[in-house]
């Protein structure tokens, strides 16, 4: 069974700190890693990884995988209270169900003005 | 419509009660999901249509859940004789190819509470 771990599991700062959420996972037959930001309820899509030590970056939001140590990282620059939010790792592997995503608990950031 | 769309968005209903659950996807969404999210929980999946066929229903967590989606658009979701446990937000997802092809769109889901 596939498994994804999310750590910390919440995180408080101050307004332009800098933050890396980890996350680590177990999976069959690896397809993709996923970062999801959730504010109130529907989770927005962020990053999709699938080949290690390539960084994707979207202004000051950044992801990479490691494939060898079966980990992703998300990095926010120069936080803001909007960035406040739960921030979800899921995973898919290629195998025959290829189309579930496989969900951490989360990190919870709270960003403080 | 531009997004995924649910309703209700919250849902309040007596132990042993029936609801149904709705979730108009993306339009030309081949692809639907729906995902269970418990309190401090990441979600959970619970089935999975491509177009009008369920090929995945192995998340759903007792018989008393049932869904469909019988012209491969609006799909509904539901619970039968509630529980207390049934209590999560019921997130639902499209995506545009089948088999997992492409990204998913989650709607703002609805927040089940049963008393």
């Amino acid at each position: 069974e596939d498994k994804v771990v999310q750590s910390p599991l919440s995180l408080v700062v101050h307004e332009g700190d800098t933050v890396t959420l980890n996350c680590s996972y177990e999976v069959t037959n690896f397809r993709s890693l996923l970062w999801y930001k959730q504010e109130k309820k529907a989770p927005t899509f962020l990053f999709m990884l699938t080949s290690s030590g390539i960084e994707k970056k979207s202004g000051r939001l950044s992801s990479i995988l490691d494939k060898k140590e079966l980990f992703s990282i998300l990095n926010i620059t120069a936080t803001q209270t909007g960035d406040s939010a739960i921030y979800l790792c899921a995973v898919t592997n290629s195998g025959g169900s290829n189309y579930k995503l496989t969900f951490g608990k989360g990190t919870l950031l709270t960003v403080n003005p | 419509g531009a997004g995924v769309s649910q309703s209700p968005r919250y849902k309040v209903a007596k132990r042993g009660q029936d609801v149904a659950l709705r979730c108009d996807p993306i339009s030309g969404h081949v692809s639907l999901f729906w995902y269970q999210q418990a309190l401090g929980q990441g979600p959970e999946f619970l089935t999975y249509f491509q177009n009008e066929a369920q090929l995945d229903k192995s998340g759903l967590p007792s018989d008393r859940f049932f869904a469909e989606r019988p012209e491969g658009s609006v799909s509904t979701l539901k619970i039968q004789r509630t529980q207390q446990e049934d209590s999560a937000v019921y997130l639902c997802a499209s995506s545009l190819g089948g088999g997992g092809q492409g990204e998913a769109f989650f709607g703002q889901g609805t927040r089940l509470t049963v008393v």
